[in-house]
């Protein structure tokens, strides 16, 4: 059974940059897309971007200017890199495997914080 | 960008009663690529419907995707207690991928 676990810091001061990993567990991370999604307190879902396992990436054009997504297939990781946060970006953060697009194994979501 | 809409905001109904959810697309989901999952609090998401139609791995019957283009429906034939909760519909058929605003689905 896949397994995915997101880890990082819950609270981030504005204007830092949020870093979140997740590691895979249960399976193969290769031949697989994988996403970051995030749901900000009393809202809806949004979806951040994705990274193959060779490294292509597609991100939200309304987050691409700050977003970088990475994996590390030694370590079953990727992760996401949001810089410049504000208020705004607080939100629940999951991580999917996609299959191809829609997300068939989600994180539990760990909820960050911007706030100084 | 795809906006998609999902109607109604709240759904409220008895266990056992059947439950029927809308969601709209501004312009046509290529390849039918919309998707269907259930929010509930502390819990991972779960996808129910990939394909508008395919149940996706271990989801029971009583769930079913339809629709095509722009209009998609998922119908649940009847409400079981873990079925209350929220229903979103994504299409990732474009870049970006989009999700609905949700359907939440209470016990009246």
């Amino acid at each position: 059974q896949v397994q995915l676990q997101e880890s990082g810091p819950g609270l981030v001061k504005p204007s830092e940059t949020l870093s979140l990993t997740c590691t895979v567990s249960g399976g193969s991370i290769s031949s697989y897309y994988w996403s970051w999604i995030r749901q900000p307190p009393g809202k809806g879902l949004e979806w951040i971007g994705y990274i193959y396992y060779s490294g292509i990436t597609k991100y939200n054009p309304s987050l691409k200017s700050r977003v970088t997504i990475s994996v590390d297939t030694s370590k079953k990781q990727f992760s996401l890199k949001l810089s410049s946060v504000t208020a705004a970006d607080t939100a629940v953060y999951y991580c999917t495997r996609c299959s191809p697009g829609s997300s068939d194994y989600w994180g539990q979501g760990t909820l960050v914080t911007v706030s100084s | 960008e795809i906006v998609l809409t999902q109607s109604p905001g709240t759904l409220s109904l008895s266990p056992g009663e059947g439950a029927t959810l809308s969601c709209r697309a501004s312009q046509s989901v290529t390849s039918n690529y919309l998707a269907w999952y259930k929010l509930k609090p502390g819990q991972a998401p779960r996808l129910l419907i990939y394909g508008a139609s395919n149940r996706a791995t271990g989801i029971p019957d009583r769930f079913s995707g339809s629709g095509s283009g722009t209009d998609f429906t998922l119908t649940i034939s009847r409400l079981e207690p873990e079925d209350f909760a929220v229903y979103y519909c994504q299409q990732y058929g474009s870049s970006p991928f989009t999700f609905g605003p949700g359907t939440k689905v209470d016990i009246k």
